[in-house]
């Protein structure tokens, strides 16, 4: 079966500071990935999404990054955290050939808050 | 940009009522779901639906679809407290299996 973890779980950090949250997925090949930012009892909000290895779309401008170093990992990073950027970090993974429904499935989170 | 609007925002009830929360678009889907999610965890994808006018049950869940693939609704029929949670509506486009997520509504379900 497959499984998606996220670290870590949770994260305080100052202002300016630089940022690494990682994801890695088990027991799949070639999916394609996601990190997604949940403000407080809210929607989500799509960051990035990757369809293979160094691949990486960005869907909103703003002060984070992500890579894709190898085929299950999918990492979000920053060079300065904003305060702007507290907030709840998902992770998820899609199978990426033989799905035409877009189900999504999802990490347990990263808590963020930016003091 | 295609918008997914859920209503009611937030919903509170007692244990055993029933209650049906929607999700609408201006914009036709190639597929719908529905996710819960609980506080401090991610969502848990709770079913799909492909088919216009499709109907799917999942215990005391009744999901629908809408004829024309633009909106669908959940039923809860004898709301429990382990029913309480985020209730996130998502519709794929087809792009590299994107998602637009609904704006969510929240349950709560008292004793």
């Amino acid at each position: 079966s497959q499984t998606i973890h996220q670290w870590p779980a949770t994260l305080v950090q100052p202002v300016g500071s630089p940022l690494s949250l990682e994801c890695t997925v088990e027991g799949t090949s070639n999916p394609n990935l996601y990190w997604y930012r949940q403000a407080a009892g809210r929607g989500l909000q799509l960051l990035f999404y990757s369809v293979g290895i160094g691949q990486i779309s960005s869907e909103v401008p703003q002060n984070l990054s992500a890579s894709r170093p190898q085929d299950r990992q999918f990492i979000l990073s920053s060079k300065k955290l904003l305060l702007s950027d507290s907030g709840f970090y998902l992770c998820a993974w899609s199978v990426r050939l033989g799905s035409p429904y877009n189900e999504q499935f999802f990490g347990p989170g990263t808590r963020l808050t930016v003091l | 940009t295609q918008l997914l609007e859920q209503s009611p925002q937030f919903l509170s009830i007692q244990e055993g009522e029933n209650l049906t929360v929607y999700c609408n678009s201006s914009s036709v889907f190639s597929s719908l779901q529905w996710y819960r999610q609980e506080p401090g965890e991610g969502p848990v994808l709770l079913v799909t639906v492909v088919t216009g006018g499709e109907v799917k049950k999942l215990k005391r869940l009744t999901f629908q679809f809408g004829d024309a693939r633009k909106d669908s609704s959940l039923h809860i029929t004898a709301a429990q407290p382990g029913d309480t949670g985020l209730y996130l509506c998502a519709a794929g486009t087809g792009t590299a299996s994107k998602l637009t997520f609904g704006t969510g509504t929240r349950l709560q379900v008292t004793l």
